[in-house]
């Protein structure tokens, strides 16, 4: 059973860091593009960034460039989003996703429970 | 990147068909044919309904189906069923390598 298991959220003051971390099982992880999808309270979806299987290639959204990372370890079934700089508008609930399709991650057929990252003073 | 706009709501009646729309620009959902479709009841993690434009993952019923005219891609629910009350949202591809979620629609089945 495939399962991916995000933690790393919770509260952090405007202009602090966060580290999400999201543990995937029952599939070939390091066979997989993965993805951080975002999605404010009461909102709709938005894309924040995925990355290639062997972490070559990384993509982001123009509103977290140079602020957030993507990485991930394939020995340790393991993708990651580092957060930094953080803003009122960063608060969402962040979901790591399996790209379904094997080119880009440009869909997701597995999403984890989501974790809530709030920024707030 | 915009996102591609999608009607606010939509509603229907058990057994009819309603179409919803998702329209962005030819550097998105016209330029390739890489839109999907996601479904999201409350308080859940989306599920992936189409992919490809028109393809269905295994384990999705049929009446669901996509199709593409231009710089608009559309989602058809054939037989509405009350189970398929919830939010829909479309996904593109785009020209600056990224992708992007169109505004989503709540579905009230009446």
């Amino acid at each position: 059973e495939v399962q991916l298991v995000e933690s790393g959220g919770g509260l952090v003051q405007p202009g602090g860091s966060l580290r999400l971390s999201c543990v995937a099982s029952g599939f070939t992880f390091s066979g997989c593009w993965m993805t951080w999808v975002r999605q404010a309270p009461g909102k709709g979806l938005e894309w924040v960034a995925n990355i290639r299987e062997d972490g070559s290639d990384k993509y982001y959204v123009d509103s977290v460039k140079g602020r957030f990372t993507i990485s991930r370890d394939n020995a340790k079934n393991s993708v990651y989003l580092q957060m930094n700089s953080l803003r009122a508008e960063d608060t969402a609930v962040y979901y790591c996703t399996r790209a379904y399709s094997s080119w880009f991650a440009r869909n997701f057929d597995y999403w984890g429970q989501g974790t809530l990252v709030t920024v707030s003073s | 990147q915009s996102a591609p706009t999608q009607p606010a709501s939509v509603s229907g009646s058990p057994g009819q068909s309603i179409t919803i729309s998702c329209t962005g620009t030819s550097s998105d959902v016209g330029g390739y044919n890489y839109v999907s479709w996601y479904q999201q009841h409350p308080g859940k993690a989306p599920k992936l309904m189409i992919y490809d434009v028109s393809n269905r993952p295994s384990g999705v019923s049929n009446r669901f189906s996509g199709s593409k005219a231009g710089n608009t891609a559309s989602l058809t629910i054939s037989g509405l069923q009350a189970e398929d009350e919830a939010d829909y949202y479309c996904s593109s591809y785009t020209s600056s390598s990224t992708l992007v979620f169109g505004g989503g629609t709540k579905l009230t089945v009446l």
